[in-house]
Formats: structure tokens, C-alpha cells, sequence
């Protein structure tokens, strides 16, 4: 059964670089798709996008231009990185996962990142 | 116009069922798609109901209630969820979700489920 345990900084000024990873923890890491997603508050989901263990990446294409996700398989790790933040990326930030065919389960506990000057 | 629309709110009373719809956009082909279905309760995290693409391709995700199944109505175009025997638990919001011509994943703006 995978677990999700994810971590990163919560408050940021506009035009820094958001940075949040996710460890995995059991399961088979190169079973999974590995996928973040957001949720500004009072609003709705948002996929920001998705990678796998080999480093295969898909991603939100309002948000590509600046996205990065990479794995660590050494660690059993995933992180995001969101470039030039602005108060619209102010949002509840979940890791998920999920298999081929399947729906995205389970979550992370989520992370809170505020976007202020 | 949204790939995925949902109604805003749903009221239903306890015991009757809830019927949920996430319309795709003119131009896309309900048919093609396979529909995924979250919960989410104030405060927690996103719960994964279940997917439907057809009466031979669904399947309730793990330790979600009978209760819940998917549709879809073809002359609307619309996924659907549907809620029999409402409970006041299982007030909450409601998202689907595609793989978007096969490309990248898209939420439906959420449903607010109101049992009273």
C-alpha cells in the first residue's frame, strides 16, 4: 500500500521558485505515475502534471512553460519545481499517484504555499 | 468553454439518489473518454470514487460504498455519477476528471453536494 509524505516551503515572494518533493513509501515506485496537483482556496483541482520512474514527464499546459518535475529512484522521491510564482499560484499543493487505468489514490497530506511580497 | 463542465451545487434529501453531470465540451465524444470521479469533504483530502467508461469498463475504487456507480448520457454528451440512498455523509464535492486527448489530465470545475 503507498503511502505519500510530502514537504516543502509554504510561504514564497512573487518570482521565486516553488520546490515541494514527495517520498513514496511502499509499493513499487516504477509501478506508478507520479503526479502533483493544486488547489487555490476555495477552488477547485487543478493537474499540474505527472512523471514516472524513468523520467517520462506530461504536464499542465497553462503551467509547462514553467514546470519541472524530476524523480529520485534512489530514494523513492518526486519533487516539483514552479518557477516566477505569482499570488495565482497561492494553492493547497498535493502530491497523488496513480497506476495505468486508474484513479489518482492515494494523496499526500497536502502543503499550503502562499505567494506574498 | 471548459473541456469538463459541472454544475455548481446539487441539493438531494436523505434517501433519495444524487445525480452528478460533467459535460464535455461540443466537439469531444463522451464515448471516448473514461471518467474519473473525487470526493471531497471540507477540510480533507481528495478521495478517488471511481471510474466509468462503459457498463464492461468501470470499477469503485478501493472502500468506496456500492452506492455510488458511473453513467453516462450520451445525448448530453455527459459523464455521470450517480448517489443512491443519500446520507448526510456523503455531503461534500464532487470532481471528475479525463486524460484529455491524450495529452494531459482535466478536472471538472467540481460539484457542491448539499443532503438535506
Amino acid at each position: 500500500q503507498v503511502q505519500l509524505q510530502q514537504w516543502g516551503a509554504g510561504l514564497l515572494k512573487p518570482s521565486e521558485t516553488l520546490s515541494l518533493t514527495c517520498a513514496v513509501y511502499g509499493g513499487s515506485f516504477s509501478d506508478y505515475w507520479w503526479i502533483w496537483i493544486r488547489q487555490p482556496p476555495g477552488k477547485g483541482l487543478e493537474w499540474i502534471g505527472e512523471i514516472n520512474h524513468s523520467g517520462s514527464t506530461d504536464y499542465n499546459p497553462s503551467l509547462k512553460s514553467r514546470v519541472t518535475m524530476s524523480v529520485d529512484t534512489s530514494k523513492n522521491q518526486f519533487s516539483l519545481n514552479l518557477t516566477s510564482v505569482t499570488a495565482a499560484d497561492t494553492a493547497m499543493y498535493y502530491c497523488t499517484s496513480r497506476l495505468v487505468g486508474t484513479g489518482f489514490d492515494p494523496w499526500g497530506q497536502g502543503t499550503l504555499v502562499t505567494v506574498s511580497s | 468553454q471548459p473541456v469538463l463542465t459541472q454544475p455548481t451545487s446539487l441539493s438531494a434529501s436523505p434517501g433519495a439518489s444524487a445525480r452528478i453531470t460533467c459535460t464535455l465540451r461540443s466537439g469531444d465524444n463522451v464515448a471516448t473518454y473514461r471518467i474519473y470521479w473525487y470526493q471531497q469533504k471540507p477540510g480533507s483530502l481528495p478521495r478517488y470514487l471511481l471510474k466509468y467508461k462503459s457498463d464492461s469498463d468501470n470499477r469503485l475504487g478501493s472502500g468506496v460504498p456500492s452506492r455510488f456507480s458511473g453513467s453516462k448520457d450520451a445525448s448530453t454528451n455527459a459523464g455521470l455519477l450517480l448517489i443512491s440512498g443519500l446520507q448526510s455523509e456523503d455531503e461534500a464535492d464532487y470532481y471528475c476528471a479525463i486524460w484529455y486527448s491524450s495529452s494531459y489530465w482535466v478536472f471538472g470545475g467540481g460539484t457542491k453536494l448539499t443532503v438535506l
